[in-house]
């Protein structure tokens, strides 16, 4: 079946560094792949997403690439803030057979970033 | 802006009573889901909804069911509620394949 791996954290960082959060995934098909955020106390909402090889999705100075020779599609920001605190989720969403657009997530990785 | 309204945001409940998590999307979706976070393992499907009174097991459905009598409204049952059940349960909705799916605020859930 599908599956999303994540790189395992917490992740804690200064503010302005280079962020990079890695995410591989299992797919048959042409999966769309996503981002999701989930601040302190709060639900998950989009951060960016791609829905074929090559693209890549962008918001808020994050960026991800669908690499399907890699089946990765690794989060990255060149200059964190303290409010990009939070939880980042990978996810998968298959579009075959009748997967009625559910999504298959990574485990999670924490982000803390310290002033 | 789509909004998904989960009705509890905090319960505590018995091990053992019947409880009922209830979520409403006003952007006539037609697809539903209700998933389970927990940490170190991300977000689980418990079950989905792809039309009014239709349903499908995700991964973990066991000790759950659901009922979707109106196409805005899904609702998360557990029959006999248990410690393990302890959680935050997240409901979602989508208009179809290959769009966005849309969270709530989720229901942190504690049963003692």
């Amino acid at each position: 079946g599908d599956s999303v791996t994540q790189m395992e954290g917490p992740v804690t960082l200064s503010e302005e560094a280079f962020l990079t959060i890695n995410c591989t995934y299992t797919a048959t098909g042409y999966p769309s792949l996503f981002w999701y955020v989930q601040y302190p106390g709060e639900g998950l909402q989009l951060l960016l997403k791609a829905t074929k090889a090559d693209d890549k999705g962008s918001n808020k100075g994050f960026e991800a690439t669908y690499r399907k020779e890699t089946t990765s599609f690794h989060l990255e920001k060149g200059s964190v803030q303290v409010s990009d605190s939070a939880v980042y989720f990978c996810a998968l969403g298959n579009a075959g057979g009748t997967s009625y657009g559910k999504l298959t997530f990574g485990q999670g990785t924490i982000l803390t970033v310290h002033p | 802006d789509v909004k998904v309204t989960q009705s509890s945001r905090y319960l505590v409940k018995r091990t053992g009573e019947k409880v009922f998590l209830e979520c409403v999307q006003d952007m006539d979706h037609e697809n539903m889901f209700w998933y389970r976070q927990d940490p170190g393992l991300g977000l689980r499907l418990i079950y989905f909804s792809y039309d009014v009174k239709m349903k499908e097991k995700g991964d973990i459905p066991e000790g759950y069911s659901v009922s979707r009598e109106k196409k805005e409204r899904f609702s998360l049952i557990l029959e006999s509620a248990s410690t393990n059940q302890t959680s935050m349960y997240l409901c979602a909705s989508s208009p179809g394949q290959g769009h966005t799916i849309y969270f709530g605020e989720g229901s942190w859930l504690t049963v003692v």
